[in-house]
């Protein structure tokens, strides 16, 4: 069945330490890929996004994310978390020939002093 | 420029119970969307509308009506409420149907009890 799969439910990392977290997607061809940010009690913040070309892509507050086509993944990382990093982080997907995100089941981060 | 905003941002309704949540972007973007958000199920599209004038289904758009008002506004329906449609709802718009960053409203939860 097609699927974008997070398999971390909850990750506890310190403050400085660095972080990656885990996408995986299946599908028949590799689909747009993004990461979300949902801070608590807001709403959902884009990001970073890959569409083609360059696997390993920059995104904002300091997020890099690496397609590997192989691996059918498309993991977030960060080298030194903040405090404020604490966050629920979704991966999502459009499928090919599809219009709309699929998203996982999100990833809470949980930064400790 | 507030974004996507909603109203409310809480509420309790009793099985049977109507209501209506409303979302308005200041953005003058062409499509937009409610999700809602379960526990361990990440956010599911419910209705979309591509532009003003249209809406189609989404993944789980049963016991849900919508109506795209104008271009700014886009509201969702609860003509009788179950338990099971208790969720946080999120709104969402982007500038065009296939331009998939989306901006995401702060969210209603609702409880139906």
């Amino acid at each position: 069945a097609q699927s974008v799969t997070q398999p971390d439910i909850h990750i506890t990392v310190s403050e400085g330490a660095s972080l990656e977290l885990r996408c995986n997607y299946s599908y028949g061809a590799t689909p747009y890929l993004f990461w979300y940010v949902q801070s608590p009690g807001q709403g959902l913040q884009l990001l970073l996004k890959y569409f083609s070309g360059d696997t390993l892509v920059q995104g904002i507050k300091g997020f890099e994310a690496e397609f590997k086509r192989s691996q059918s993944s498309f993991n977030l990382r960060k080298p030194s978390v903040h405090w404020s990093d604490a966050a629920e982080y979704f991966c999502a997907v459009v499928p090919v020939g599809a219009n709309n995100l699929f998203f996982g089941t999100g990833t809470r981060l949980t930064v400790i002093p | 420029n507030a974004g996507v905003t909603q109203t409310p941002k809480f509420q309790v309704l009793k099985t049977g119970q109507s209501m209506t949540l409303q979302c308005a972007q200041d953005m003058n973007h062409n499509s937009m969307y409610w999700y809602r958000q379960d526990p361990g199920m990440g956010l599911r599209l419910i209705y979309y509308s591509a532009s003003e004038g249209t809406t189609d289904k989404g993944e789980v758009p049963n016991g849900y009506n919508v109506s795209r008002l104008n271009k700014r506004e886009f509201s969702l329906r609860l003509e009788s409420a179950a338990p099971s449609q208790t969720s946080v709802y999120f709104c969402a718009s982007s500038e065009l149907r296939g331009a998939y960053e989306q901006y995401f409203g702060p969210g209603t939860r609702l409880t139906v009890t």
